[in-house]
């Protein structure tokens, strides 16, 4: 069946440092692709998303690109800051409505 | 505007008892999916509803566990004869309409503790 794996944690980085999270995915047909993020103490908010391939969604100065050839969806972001520390899940929507997620990446950044 | 709202926030129970568990979707929202989430791991599909009826219940994991909307708007999820492998968070999910194009807005979720 579909399914998403997504890089271990906890990730620590300094602010302004580079970000990557890589995601690949596992699905039959064209999925949809997100990254959802869970900021402490909040609920999951929709960080970003794309619908097909060679789409890039881009939010809040993160990037992911939907490439179909490597299967894979990372996230980017060139400088982070002390407020993106949450918890990044990659995830993914076939053909049912139903959404299908990543364990969940952690980042902590620094001052 | 409200959010998805969840109550109760924090339910602890015994091993063998019934619980329900309540979802407040955004108003006007016809799509309501409920997910749980273990310690340590991202949220997994249980059911999708599209107004009142059930259009997915694949992942529910077993007879114990159902859901109802019976108005299409709050949706209670019901656990029969708990056990300690139900301790989760359990989050509520609403959309617009049912669809990939609309987005799914999370509620805070609901910790449930078996004990």
């Amino acid at each position: 069946g579909d399914s998403v794996t997504q890089m271990e944690g906890p990730v620590t980085l300094s602010e302004e440092a580079c970000l990557t999270i890589n995601c690949t995915y596992t699905a039959t047909g064209y999925p949809s692709l997100f990254w959802y993020v869970q900021y402490p103490g909040e609920g999951l908010q929709l960080l970003l998303k794309a619908t097909k391939a060679d789409d890039k969604g881009s939010n809040k100065g993160f990037e992911a690109t939907y490439r179909k050839e490597t299967t894979s969806f990372h996230l980017e972001k060139g400088s982070v800051q002390v407020s993106d520390s949450a918890v990044y899940f990659c995830a993914l929507s076939g053909a049912t409505n139903k959404l299908i997620f990543g364990t969940g990446t952690l980042l902590a950044v620094q001052p | 505007g409200a959010g998805v709202s969840q109550t109760p926030s924090n339910k602890v129970t015994e091993k063998g008892k019934y619980v329900e568990l309540r979802c407040d979707p955004i108003s006007g929202h016809t799509a309501l999916y409920w997910y749980r989430q273990s310690l340590g791991q991202g949220p997994e599909f249980l059911i999708y509803f599209q107004g009142t009826g059930a259009a997915d219940d694949s992942g529910l994991p077993n007879d114990r566990f159902f859901a109802v909307r019976p108005e299409g708007s709050v949706s209670t999820l019901k656990i029969q004869r708990t056990e300690r492998g139900d301790s989760a968070v359990y989050l509520c999910a609403s959309s617009l309409a049912g669809g990939i194009s609309y987005e799914q807005y999370f509620g805070p979720g609901t910790r449930l503790t078996v004990t």
